[in-house]
């Protein structure tokens, strides 16, 4: 099967920088993909892993170690508009249908 | 281009009913795929299509079914409602179904069951 775990809920203020954590399981690895999704809205693409490293795309950046199974995404210079749930997923058997991770809501203070 | 539409985006029902559900995805995309939301599960995947095949099926009892027409629409349905379908339903469509595919989300179909 496949598990992906993340912290439920991670606190920041304006400006600052916040990093979300996420472990996984799978048989078989494709990748590790991040969504974003306000409350009430559909969940948004962000950023797509397939080889180590960091990958930078504005003020967000994504990393992921196949040797750890391991990945994180890095919010910098961080807006209220930030304020959302942040889910990693993984390719279910080599498609495009994602298993997601339970999620973890950032809250962004003034 | 028009993003993924479904239809409708909210439904009351009264448990033991059936209700089927519509995704519309963006013109030129042969996969979709269908998912659960609920505050306890998350975001779980029901099933995917492509080409009018299910080709990837999640861990859901069979009173869930869907299909994919020739277009690429496609429905899901439930059937002998239970409270604890009470969910956001959420379709997404890619453009070629591969693992680097960007997952594109309409807005939802809020089910509840009453």
């Amino acid at each position: 099967g496949q598990s992906l775990e993340q912290p439920s809920e991670v606190t920041a203020v304006e400006g600052a920088i916040v990093q979300i954590n996420c472990t996984y399981q799978t048989s078989g690895f494709y990748g590790l993909s991040w969504y974003q999704q306000h409350d009430g809205g559909a969940p948004t693409f962000l950023s797509y892993n397939a080889l180590d490293g960091l990958e930078e795309t504005g003020r967000f950046s994504s990393f992921l170690s196949r040797s750890d199974s391991y990945g994180y995404l890095l919010l910098q210079e961080l807006q209220m508009k930030d304020s959302a749930s942040y889910f990693c997923a993984v390719p279910h058997r080599g498609y495009s249908t994602l298993t997601f991770g339970k999620g973890t809501m950032l809250l962004v203070s003034p | 281009k028009a993003g993924v539409t479904q239809t409708p985006r909210y439904l009351i029902k009264t448990r033991g009913q059936q209700v089927t559900l519509s995704c519309s995805p963006i013109s030129g995309h042969r996969s979709v795929s269908w998912y659960q939301q609920t505050p306890g599960q998350g975001l779980q995947f029901l099933f995917e299509y492509f080409s009018e095949t299910q080709r990837n099926k999640g861990n859901f009892p069979g009173r869930f079914s869907g299909r994919q027409f020739s277009n690429s629409r496609s429905e899901m349905n439930v059937s002998t409602l239970e409270l604890g379908d009470s969910a956001l339903y959420l379709c997404a469509s890619s453009l070629t179904g591969r693992p680097d595919n960007e997952q594109f989300f309409g807005p939802g179909t809020r089910l509840t069951v009453l």
